[in-house]
């Protein structure tokens, strides 16, 4: 079945940099591209980037642009997220999402918790 | 700064009928903005009910619908269940960017 099992619960610091793993299993991890959410207490969704398995290109929400950077490792089916000069506007659970081209979403990884403070 | 709006809440009876709304700020919603919906439980991930307007998903209820409806998209709960009650997101692409609304929080009361 298909899985994106997200890493562990993160404690940073401000001005420090976090990077959330998605391992996905169950699928041919280059047929999909791999989405980045993340979601502050009691608020909404908020769309951050993605990046394509196959050819490593990469697409960001303009708030994000030069400070997320999204990679993968297709040797382990592994989508990566890396957000650099952290706040404590950061505080959040980042998700990470599957899409078939096309506007298909279908998979999301179960959530991984940043924290940010001093 | 494109802004998608929804309805901030609603509340509907059991078995009854409710319909979600997405708008975009610079115009109509329409099939090429590849609408999505998702539904969130307190405390947990989010999950993928409609996608491409109007799409179902293997474990997404019969009860849900989605559509364009006046210029929005909209996702259509027929014959409300207590469990539906959580919040609902729409999600579109414009300008090369996915972009979410504001949410939904539907209540079953």
């Amino acid at each position: 079945q298909v899985q994106l099992v997200q890493s562990g619960a993160e404690l940073k610091k401000p001005g420090a940099s976090v990077k959330v793993s998605c391992k996905t299993s169950g699928y041919t991890f280059t047929d999909y591209y791999i989405h980045w959410v993340r979601q502050a207490s009691g608020q909404g969704l908020e769309y951050m980037g993605m990046i394509s398995p196959k050819t490593g290109d990469t697409n960001y929400a303009q708030k994000f642009q030069g400070r997320v950077t999204v990679t993968r490792d297709t040797s382990i089916s592994t989508a990566y997220m890396d957000v650099s000069s952290l706040t404590s506007d950061d505080t959040a659970v980042y998700f990470c999402a599957r899409e078939l081209r096309g506007g298909h979403f279908d998979h999301w990884g179960q959530g991984t918790l940043v924290t940010v403070s001093s | 700064q494109t802004v998608v709006t929804q309805e901030p809440s609603l509340t509907v009876s059991p078995g009854g009928t409710v319909t979600l709304t997405c708008a975009l700020s610079t115009g109509a919603v329409t099939s090429g903005h590849l609408p999505n919906w998702f539904q969130q439980q307190p405390g947990q991930a989010p999950r993928t009910l409609i996608y491409n307007t109007n799409n179902k998903h293997s474990w997404t209820p019969a009860r849900f619908s989605g559509s364009l409806l006046g210029g929005k998209a909209a996702l259509t709960l027929s014959g409300v269940q207590p469990e539906d009650e959580a919040e609902y997101y729409c999600l579109l692409l414009y300008g090369g960017s996915w972009v979410f609304g504001g949410g939904t929080k539907l209540t079953v009361l």
